[in-house]
């Protein structure tokens, strides 16, 4: 079965640097959702979005974006980048928000500020 | 304080033994509540959700006291492949705020032969 496909796995950047994580979350799932989770930390939520509008906002600093395009496909997108930004970046789709509590995770993006 | 706390562990057992993870949420508005397992380098995967009247699936029973605001998750007859970190998750519920979800910090499990 189709699983949450995040792109890319592992990225490497310098500070001030930006960075762009994409997200495709399961065939008909309309909810995606973003974590940080820092090296020996619990997820973190970032945000999420259904049906293309923003429904959640957690601890994603300013410097980030995100928004979920017309296929459901989400980006995140990254300025600045501090060197605290290193961390592995899930996403999680749903059907409908929320998903009863059942969240599918991608396999994460590992990001590296040098 | 973190919302979510967890026995820190990490927990070192034999194959066969009975396990028990506890965890206690400060959020009295917490609605929903769930064990997620993640193994190392891994994303997040459900392992199941916790019902106010407690519930078993297999070797794995979850019990929630709302009135102490606590979850514990008990792992009977463990196997090699229950070493795992297990996450205790609450949600609270309203309209689309119901897909964030709080993690706790995660309770390393070891099972040695």
């Amino acid at each position: 079965a189709a699983g949450v496909i995040q792109s890319p796995r592992h990225l490497i950047k310098e500070k001030r640097e930006t960075a762009t994580l994409k997200c495709y979350p399961i065939p008909r799932h309309d909810t995606v959702y973003w974590y940080q989770q820092g090296p020996g930390q619990d997820p973190q939520f970032l945000i999420s979005f259904y049906e293309k509008m923003q429904s959640d906002k957690g601890s994603i600093p300013d410097r980030f974006s995100a928004q979920q395009f017309s296929d459901y496909h989400s980006e995140l997108n990254m300025s600045s980048l501090e060197l605290g930004d290193s961390a592995l970046y899930f996403c999680a789709s749903s059907l409908g928000p929320g998903g009863h509590g059942e969240l599918f995770f991608g396999e994460g993006s590992r990001l590296t500020v040098l | 304080r973190k919302e979510v706390e967890q026995d820190p562990g990490p927990f070192n057992v034999p194959e066969g033994a009975t396990v028990a993870f506890n965890c206690t949420y400060s959020n009295s508005a917490s609605q929903s509540f769930f064990w997620y397992r993640q193994d190392c380098r891994k994303e997040p995967k459900l392992l199941m959700s916790v019902y106010s009247s407690g519930n078993e699936d297999g070797r794995f029973t979850a019990q929630l006291n709302r009135a102490s605001q606590y979850i514990s998750l008990l792992i009977r007859d463990s196997k090699l492949s229950d070493s795992a970190t297990y996450l205790c998750v609450v949600s609270n519920a309203g309209g689309t705020s119901y897909g964030k979800l709080t993690f706790g910090q995660g309770t390393i499990l070891t099972v040695h032969p």
